[in-house]
């Protein structure tokens, strides 16, 4: 089964407002995580990524956080626009033997209300 | 400065063809993964490779599925005798040697087999 899932397969927020999207994953051993942001038609594009040995990390306008007691990943999106409108994944894998094996979680459809 | 590359974007067959996907990495990236996506799902690991080497076949159906990434030219996703169960979306991603987690994606072909 899937060892990355979404809490919520969909969100809708207003233009101006944080967004924050979030990732259960299942797996101990991962250390590091992704998020992408695809847009219909298109491929994943890199957002953000995060070791096992951070908890927070910072982007332009976007900070994931990573909760390794509870196994908990989240993407905020700070001032949301439309442009953000996409589906969200988050990805995890680990170092060492399986380090290039991404395993996505099904997406959360983001959708930026003007 | 490219990103990844795939051709075609579209690819229509009919059942029984051959359906060739091609991936050309980000210049500097030697290892090339490659994904399927399924109507509203994550993206599921298939291949990875080196130049001239498959390192992990894992997440490829066992019959009719093939990859290859030749010393010069692009990498090749390779389905024989298609069936409708093939239609995917079919996404290509790049890394450098280091960092190898770093996966940029290209912009897919889109499969249907009729």
């Amino acid at each position: 089964g899937e060892s990355v899932g979404l809490h919520l397969p969909t969100l809708s927020v207003q233009e101006g407002d944080n967004s924050i999207i979030n990732c259960a994953y299942s797996n101990s051993a991962s250390d590091y995580f992704i998020w992408y942001k695809q847009e219909s038609g298109k491929g994943p594009q890199f957002i953000i990524d995060i070791r096992s040995n951070m908890d927070k990390r910072q982007g332009q306008r976007v900070t994931v956080l990573l909760n390794k007691t509870v196994k908990h990943l989240s993407l905020q999106i700070a001032a949301t626009q439309p442009g953000d409108s996409a589906v969200y994944f988050c990805a995890e894998a680990t170092s060492g033997g399986s380090n290039y094996k991404l395993t996505f979680g099904k997406g959360t459809l983001l959708t930026v209300n003007p | 400065n490219a990103g990844v590359m795939q051709n075609p974007r579209h690819l229509v067959r009919r059942r029984g063809q051959e359906a060739r996907l091609r991936c050309s990495p980000m210049k500097g990236h030697s290892h090339v993964y490659w994904y399927r996506q399924l109507p509203e799902e994550g993206l599921k690991f298939m291949v990875y490779l080196q130049k001239e080497n498959i390192i992990d076949e894992s997440g490829m159906p066992k019959e009719r599925f093939s990859a290859e990434f030749p010393k010069e030219g692009p990498s090749i996703l390779r389905i024989q005798q298609v069936v409708r169960g093939d239609s995917a979306a079919y996404f290509c991603a790049s890394s450098p040697p280091i960092p190898k987690e770093t996966q940029y994606f290209g912009p897919g072909t889109r499969l249907l087999v009729l």
